[in-house]
């Protein structure tokens, strides 16, 4: 079983409406999770942190934490195209020191 | 503006050549990181350094090389031994802290063997 698992996509999704970008994590020490945008052919940028069960909202973005279910989840309110990118998710695993463990990410397609 | 400076952007290794990558960070960050990503696949870590003159294996070390003299940078040399080296590499940094601190990225190095 991988570290932490994503659907690969693409996710299609129209303008306007939610998408719904999920991660399962397997190491149930973990306790930091971050969700990354990545352009093609660009470096990864920090969109979310969380680290406590629940939601935690930030303009249209929210990120859902399950730690009894090894789920995170991450929601774009009122897509636009230029959402459109690969979403990694990344997991802060148990033993002192901050490596993270990527996802294979979701490629996420905003159409107009 | 402080952030991660990454370089060259693009680089070409002929067969059993060793290269250099550059990463500079002026965030004044105690932790530094190396990651290779593969097309249409996660970041993989091939090493970290939590402290000046001091690092660790990632789960993909071999065939690469890093020193730590300074706090401001972490190179990255890739050997002859790594025998698939064509990839896109990123170099991240984070604050000291324990876990919880977010990483942030320089903007990448493509490197292909020719």
């Amino acid at each position: 079983q991988k570290e932490v698992e994503q659907n690969s996509g693409p996710l299609s999704v129209p303008e306007g409406a939610i998408a719904s970008l999920n991660c399962t994590y397997s190491d149930r020490g973990s306790q930091s999770f971050f969700w990354y945008r990545q352009y093609s052919g660009k470096s990864p940028e920090l969109i979310m942190s969380i680290y406590s069960n629940g939601d935690k909202e930030d303009g249209r973005f929210t990120a859902q934490l399950n730690k009894a279910s090894q789920y995170v989840s991450l929601l774009i309110r009122d897509s636009q195209p230029s959402d459109s990118a690969t979403y990694l998710c990344a997991v802060n695993p148990p033993g002192g020191y901050n490596k993270l463990i990527f996802g294979a990410g979701t490629r996420l397609a905003v159409h107009p | 503006d402080g952030g991660i400076t990454q370089s060259p952007k693009y680089l070409f290794r002929k067969e059993g050549q060793n290269v250099t990558l550059s990463c500079e960070q002026n965030l004044n960050h105690d932790a530094m990181y190396w990651y290779r990503q593969d097309p249409g696949q996660g970041l993989r870590l091939i090493y970290y350094s939590q402290i000046v003159n001091d690092f660790q294996k990632g789960d993909i070390a071999e065939g690469y090389s890093v020193s730590r003299e300074k706090k401001e940078s972490f190179p990255l040399t890739v050997t002859s031994a790594q025998k698939n080296p064509t990839a896109f590499y990123l170099c991240a940094s984070t604050r000291r802290g324990g876990q919880g601190t977010e990483a942030f990225f320089g903007q990448g190095t493509r490197l292909t063997v020719v």
